[in-house]
C-alpha cells in the first residue's frame, strides 16, 4: 500500500525544546518537501529535497532544520529558535517531470507548543 | 517574491448552488495546480493546467487557466455536501524553480443541505 506517512498526529513541544517530525515515503518519489500550514492559511513552503543528500530553504526556513540520508526519509526538526512553531505540518512528494510534477501530500502532524 | 492571491477567502452555498474561486498571480506562471482539503485532512491533488486559456472539466468541476496565464478559476455546479472542504490553487512559476509551488490561501465551501 503506497503513500507518504507522517509520526505523530499530534506532537506537544515545550518552550526550548527542539522536536522531530518524521516523514516516511514508499512511492519512490525523488523530491519531498515540508510545507507550514496555519489557520485559514495557504501552504506555506520550510525546505525541500530534490534529491538524496541535497535540499534547500524555502520560504519559511528559519528556526528549522532537515536531512535527506535516505531517499525514503525526509525529517523536519523544529529548533528552539522558532518562536511561533504551533501549526499543522505537511509532509510532500513528487516525481519531476519536466517542471509539471504534482504533489502528494501525507496526513500531517499537529505541533502545539505547551 | 512570487504571490498567489485568492478569493473569496470563504464562500456559503446552499445545495445545489453553483461555486466559483478565482486565482491570481503576481507573475506568469508556467502551469497551476488545483488541490482540495478537507476538513481536519491533507491537501488531494484535483487538477493541473498548462496551457494558456486551457479548460479541463471533472464531472461538475470546471478548471480554467487565463490567456495571459496569471489566473485561474475553479467552478463547481449544482454543489453538495461532499464538495465541503479547502481549495487551493498553487503555481509555478514561468522560469522558476520546477520544485517550487505558491499556494493560495483557500477558499474554504461550506455547503447547506
Amino acid at each position: 500500500d503506497g503513500g507518504i506517512t507522517q509520526s505523530p498526529k499530534y506532537l506537544f513541544r515545550k518552550e526550548g525544546q527542539n522536536v522531530t517530525l518524521s516523514c516516511e515515503q514508499n512511492l519512490n518519489h525523488d523530491a519531498m518537501y515540508w510545507y507550514r500550514q496555519d489557520p485559514g492559511q495557504g501552504l506555506r513552503l520550510i525546505y525541500y529535497s530534490q534529491i538524496v543528500n541535497d535540499f534547500q530553504k524555502g520560504d519559511i526556513a528559519e528556526g528549522y532544520s532537515v536531512s535527506r540520508e535516505k531517499k525514503e526519509s525526509f525529517p523536519l526538526t523544529v529548533t528552539s529558535a522558532q518562536k511561533n512553531p504551533t501549526a499543522f505540518y505537511l509532509c510532500a512528494s513528487s516525481i519531476p517531470l519536466a517542471g509539471q510534477e504534482t504533489q502528494y501530500f501525507g496526513p500531517g502532524t499537529r505541533l502545539l507548543v505547551l | 517574491g512570487q504571490q498567489v492571491m485568492q478569493i473569496p477567502q470563504y464562500q456559503h452555498v446552499q445545495e445545489g448552488e453553483d461555486f466559483t474561486t478565482y486565482c491570481n498571480s503576481s507573475t506568469t506562471l508556467s502551469n497551476i495546480q488545483w488541490y482540495k482539503q478537507r476538513p481536519g485532512g491533507h491537501p488531494v491533488f484535483l487538477i493541473q493546467l498548462v496551457k494558456s486559456g486551457e479548460v479541463k472539466k471533472q464531472k461538475r468541476l470546471t478548471f480554467q487557466f487565463g490567456e495571459a496565464k496569471k489566473n485561474s478559476s475553479l467552478h463547481i455546479t449544482a454543489t453538495q455536501t461532499t464538495d465541503v472542504g479547502t481549495y487551493f490553487c498553487a503555481g509555478r512559476r514561468s522560469g522558476g524553480s520546477n520544485y517550487k509551488l505558491t499556494f493560495g490561501k483557500g477558499t474554504l465551501l461550506t455547503v447547506n443541505p
